[in-house]
This record gives structure tokens, C-alpha cells and sequence, in this order.
């Protein structure tokens, strides 16, 4: 059983839409990151927070909104999305940011645009 | 050139064989390196870490090679429940977190 839940498992919605996808972790990890996984690519990193401050925003797209509220909690808010943007989106969580912390991983959130 | 590079198989193997997937990396300066299994449709999930001594958990053994830029992945005596596919992480100065597109490897009956 994961300590990093993430709701929902799966979410289709219209390119006028707005959600949010929510992670919540169990660990008592200070830094939380968001990812996105398309297929036969590698994971791509698109924001990380530690101690609830963004810390990293790989040049990610304004329709995508992080928000970390506390150190249990992430939310990415969607607003106007791709079709392109369809992917699995996960989450993971560290003991905190630094050098070497290995991840660990929630269910993740498939993810389709219409 | 990409960060990070693995060959992505299919890798079919029987029952038993010892199977080896390698990964390499471009930044010399990179810190960091972890071996993640994930299964179809599911999220990766941490394997082992890979140490320059080399480091070994039960049938898998993980080895750094920093001289040529690798790291490997030595499954022995292979089992079903092996059949997912194998991310290599590897983790650069800032503490960027590079992952391989994935190796996959099928365990056969």
C-alpha cells in the first residue's frame, strides 16, 4: 500500500474544463514533486516543493497551477488544457529536497483531454 | 544528447535465466543513482539505490560504473512477478532527477 495517494485515478474532461488533481502523502516528507508520464517517454519533472515553497517550475505551461497548502498536501489545478497534455500525472514525495533522497510514488492520475 | 538512456527492449527471457539491463548517463557530475520498477499501468516504485561499491538485494545486484557513465541492473534467476518495466534515476548537481524511458523485460513461463 502507497504512503502518497493521489485523487482521482482517473479524470476525463473538455479543453474548457477546470479541475484539480490532489496528492496527499502519509510519510512525513517535507518535499513533494509533480510529474507527468506520457507514453514511451521518460518522466518529465514539472514542479517540486519542499517545506511547502516551490522550489523547481520546469518551464511548465501557466494551465497548470501547483498548489502545496502543507507538507502532507499537493493539488495541481488544470485550466484550459491540450489535448497534448493528456498523461499520467504523479506525485511523489522525499524526506525533503536534498541531494539523493530517493521518491516514492502515488497511483498516479490518467489524465484525458477531449 | 539525452540524460539519461536505456535500452528500452523488449527484453523476454525464460524462468530462471539472469537477465542484465545497463542505463547510461551524460553529466559526469551526476550524484545519484537509483534502479525503479514499474509494473504495466501503475506508478514506479523504488527498486534499490546503486552505490560505487556496488550493492547487492537478494537476486538483484546493482553496480555503478563511473569511469564509462553506467549503471547496471543484474536480475538472476528470474521469476514471473519480475516481468515490469526497469527505470533507471539518475540524479545531477541541483538535485535534478533524471529518469531512462524504461527497459521492459517479460518473464516467460
Amino acid at each position: 500500500e502507497t504512503g502518497v495517494t493521489q485523487t482521482p485515478r482517473h479524470l476525463v474532461m473538455g479543453m474548457t474544463n477546470k479541475k484539480s488533481l490532489k496528492c496527499e502523502q502519509h510519510l512525513g516528507h517535507n518535499a513533494m514533486y509533480w510529474y507527468k508520464q506520457s507514453a514511451k517517454k521518460p518522466l518529465e519533472l514539472m514542479f517540486v516543493y519542499s517545506l511547502e515553497e516551490r522550489v523547481e517550475n520546469n518551464s511548465v505551461p501557466s494551465r497548470f497551477s501547483p498548489e502545496c497548502p502543507n507538507s502532507s498536501h499537493l493539488f495541481l489545478h488544470l485550466h484550459t488544457l491540450q489535448p497534448e497534455d493528456s498523461a499520467l500525472y504523479l506525485c511523489a514525495s522525499s524526506q525533503d529536497s536534498g541531494v539523493g533522497q530517493p521518491q516514492h510514488f502515488g497511483d498516479g492520475t490518467r489524465l484525458s483531454i477531449l | 544528447r539525452k540524460e539519461v538512456e536505456q535500452d528500452p527492449g523488449p527484453f523476454n527471457v525464460p524462468e530462471g535465466a539472469t537477465v542484465a539491463f545497463n542505463c547510461t548517463y551524460s553529466n559526469s557530475a551526476s550524484q545519484s543513482f537509483f534502479w525503479y520498477r514499474q509494473d504495466c499501468r501503475k506508478e514506479p516504485k523504488l527498486l534499490m539505490s546503486v552505490y560505487s561499491s556496488g550493492n547487492e538485494d537478494g537476486r538483484f545486484t546493482a553496480q555503478l560504473n563511473r569511469a564509462s557513465q553506467y549503471i547496471s541492473l543484474l536480475i538472476r534467476d528470474s521469476k514471473l512477478s519480475d516481468s515490469a518495466t526497469y527505470l533507471c534515476v539518475v540524479i545531477s548537481h541541483g538535485n535534478q532527477f533524471y529518469f531512462g524511458t524504461g527497459t521492459s523485460l517479460t518473464v516467460i513461463p
